[in-house]
């Protein structure tokens, strides 16, 4: 069926570099685009969203990129903390509907 | 936001028991959804919880092996049946607020 992916499952950066973590979905009805971080024993928390009418959107040291030619989701995390060390996973819908495809996930390690 | 919770929060059960994990959210919501997180990997959903009417249920999932109640608005369960240690994993229940989709703890289960 149609899928959703990450380029890498692993990603380490240092304290204070920029992150980006990348995407990629399969399903063209998909419409609606989400950025959940998971911290260990935690439930997926919500970081930003990006509808198919937008390209870009920014939150508070984040920005979503969309680019719809190529079916590519980005997550860029500005001054990467200690605290952003987590699984990022990308989520997907289509067709205005709320049940979610989720990608394979990336951890993110922040080093000193 | 909403504020989910889950009972239990971690349960080790035998093969061939059920287990009924509880979703309680401090609002009313119109969608709510289950999921479930295999070890190391990504969300699958499960079954949209409809209220006043049966689940609907994704591709690979029964009712007879996941049962769903929805009695009301802030309120669903899910029961894992006949359990297998193939069914060790995070089961979440997440909700459509007004502006995301929230996730609850998730209830970690282990089948042995």
């Amino acid at each position: 069926g149609e899928s959703v992916g990450l380029h890498l499952p692993t990603l380490s950066v240092q304290e204070g570099d920029n992150s980006i973590i990348n995407c990629a979905y399969s399903n063209s009805a998909s419409d609606y685009f989400i950025w959940y971080k998971q911290e260990s024993g935690k439930g997926p928390q919500f970081i930003i969203d990006i509808r198919s009418n937008m390209d870009k959107r920014q939150g508070q040291r984040v920005t979503v990129l969309l680019n719809k030619t190529v079916k590519h989701l980005s997550l860029q995390i500005a001054a990467t903390q200690p605290g952003d060390s987590a699984v990022y996973f990308c989520a997907e819908s289509a067709n205005s509907g709320y049940a979610l495809n989720f990608g394979k996930g990336t951890s993110l390690l922040v080093t000193p | 936001s909403a504020v989910i919770s889950q009972k239990p929060s971690r349960d080790i059960c035998q093969r061939g028991t059920s287990l009924t994990i509880q979703c309680q959210v401090d609002s009313q919501v119109t969608m709510m959804f289950w999921y479930r997180q295999q070890p190391g990997q990504s969300l699958t959903l499960i079954a949209t919880a409809n209220q006043g009417s049966e689940a609907t249920y994704e591709s690979g999932f029964v009712i007879d092996k996941f049962p769903i109640s929805r009695p009301n608005l802030t309120f669903s369960t899910l029961t894992v049946s006949n359990m297998s240690p193939e069914d060790s994993s995070i089961y979440l229940c997440s909700v459509v607020g007004l502006y995301e989709q929230y996730f609850g703890p998730g209830t970690r289960l282990t089948v042995t």
